[in-house]
């Protein structure tokens, strides 16, 4: 069955560092991949997709990610954090029928100001 | 904007009670979503939900059922609570997969 992987569980960055946070799935195929936040307190949303295409997507607040069919990965990235960031994050990936998504583990992070 | 509710945000429940997490959608979604979030573990899928009266198991469906007699409403029914299934519980809807889930703000159940 198709897993997610999250290599980071927490990261702790000051502000103005850039973020990069691994995501990797199990197996290809046609994949549709996503990035949801969970800021504290608050439901999870969605801060990016990727569908087909340009493998570099962009999403809400700064954030992008790319895609590396080769590597299985979807990496997310914002050039320079800010404390509002501080959130946990979740990569989540769609294979095969049915419109249900698989989650990673999540990665919290973290931003000092 | 689509909205998502859970009945409860807050429930404390004791071993072997059935209870019931209900979730209503106001967007006319066909897929609805059950999964239960524990640190390090991320969120996992419970059950799922493709139209009224359909149902499939997720990925760690033991312990629970679900009904959707309509398409607004998904419940999740924890047929004698164990207290191993403490847990936040989030349901989502999705109207297709390109457009994302809406997720409600969640429940937190701790079975004593």
């Amino acid at each position: 069955a198709q897993s997610v992987s999250q290599h980071n569980h927490h990261v702790i960055l000051s502000e103005a560092a850039s973020l990069e946070l691994g995501c990797n799935y199990s197996y290809g195929g046609t994949v549709n991949l996503f990035w949801y936040v969970q800021y504290p307190g608050q439901h999870l949303q969605l801060l990016l997709k990727y569908f087909s295409g340009d493998p570099l997507v962009k999403g809400i607040k700064g954030f992008e990610a790319e895609f590396i069919k080769s590597k299985f990965s979807f990496n997310l990235r914002k050039p320079s954090v800010q404390w509002s960031d501080t959130a946990e994050y979740f990569c989540a990936v769609k294979s095969g029928g049915y419109n249900k998504l698989i989650f990673g583990a999540g990665t919290r992070l973290a931003v000092h100001p | 904007d689509v909205k998502v509710t859970q009945s409860s945000r807050y429930l404390v429940k004791r071993t072997g009670e059935k209870v019931f997490l209900e979730c209503v959608q106001d967007m006319d979604h066909e897929n609805m979503f059950w999964y239960r979030q524990d640190p390090g573990l991320g969120l996992r899928l419970i059950y799922f939900s493709y139209d009224v009266k359909m149902k499939e198991k997720g990925d760690i469906p033991e312990g629970y059922s679900v009904s959707r007699e309509k398409k607004e409403r998904f419940s999740l029914i924890l047929e004698s609570a164990s207290t191993n299934q403490t847990s936040m519980y989030l349901c989502a809807s999705s109207l297709a997969t390109f457009y994302g889930y809406t997720f409600g703000s969640g429940t937190r159940l701790t079975v004593v």
